[in-house]
């Protein structure tokens, strides 16, 4: 079972440049997030889709917009890439989004750098 | 406002001591309450949780936390610490229907 599965790994862009981050799980979840990760920040939430066809903003949505494709894949593409952005990208899943039983699932994160 | 305090950045232990890694929250209703472990280069992936009832939840990997709701605290410990323990921690706490608010994470380092 490969779980959560992000792609790239690791990308390097110019200010200005675009990107899209792919996500796909195999779990069969409905629900599907986006977290920045930063140093001494924690995990902040970008995008979260409950269910196939939603989307929602999170705490800190600016410069990203996402893609739920279909029930396995959720994209975050970055339309112009400023240094601001440079961080640890993950997405992660859940079978139901309503409920705490059913725990998040993380892929292993995509490191974005932007000069 | 919902917060999560997990005030040791880093904490350093010898294989086979104890551990105790702390974690406060802010939050107005019954807490969700998880411990997440990342090993370096891969994702999160859930210790244990806890949800009501008994306040000492057990996990994997041998880890156990204690919901104290008069401390508003929920501590995850472990009597003897592996080499393979060594990772970053965040606590979280289910603040809504979707929501997650994470620590900063704490960085165990352990000694051989």
């Amino acid at each position: 079972n490969a779980g959560v599965t992000q792609t790239p790994k690791f990308q390097v862009l110019k200010t200005g440049q675009s990107m899209t981050l792919q996500c796909a799980q195999d779990m069969n979840h409905n629900s599907m997030y986006w977290y920045r990760q930063d140093p001494g920040m924690g995990l902040r939430l970008i995008y979260y889709s409950a269910s196939e066809g939603t989307t929602d903003k999170g705490e800190v949505p600016n410069g990203y917009n996402v893609s739920r494709l279909n029930k396995r894949e959720f994209s975050l593409r970055l339309e112009s890439a400023a240094p601001s952005q440079t961080s640890v990208y993950f997405c992660a899943s859940r079978a139901q989004a309503g409920s705490y039983n059913s725990p998040l699932h993380f892929g292993n994160g995509t490191r974005l750098t932007v000069t | 406002a919902q917060s999560v305090t997990q005030p040791d950045i880093h904490i350093t232990v010898s294989e086979g001591a104890s551990l105790e890694l702390r974690c406060n929250y802010s939050y107005g209703a019954t807490p969700y309450l998880f411990w997440y472990v990342q090993s370096p280069g891969q994702g999160l992936q859930l210790l244990l949780k806890y949800f009501s009832g008994d306040t000492l939840v057990q996990g994997i990997k041998g880890f156990e936390a204690e919901f104290k709701r008069s401390q508003s605290s929920f501590n995850l410990r472990k009597p003897s610490v592996h080499w393979s323990d060594a990772a970053e921690y965040f606590c979280a706490v289910g603040a809504g229907t979707y929501k997650y608010i994470f620590g900063t994470g704490t960085r165990l380092k352990v000694l051989a």
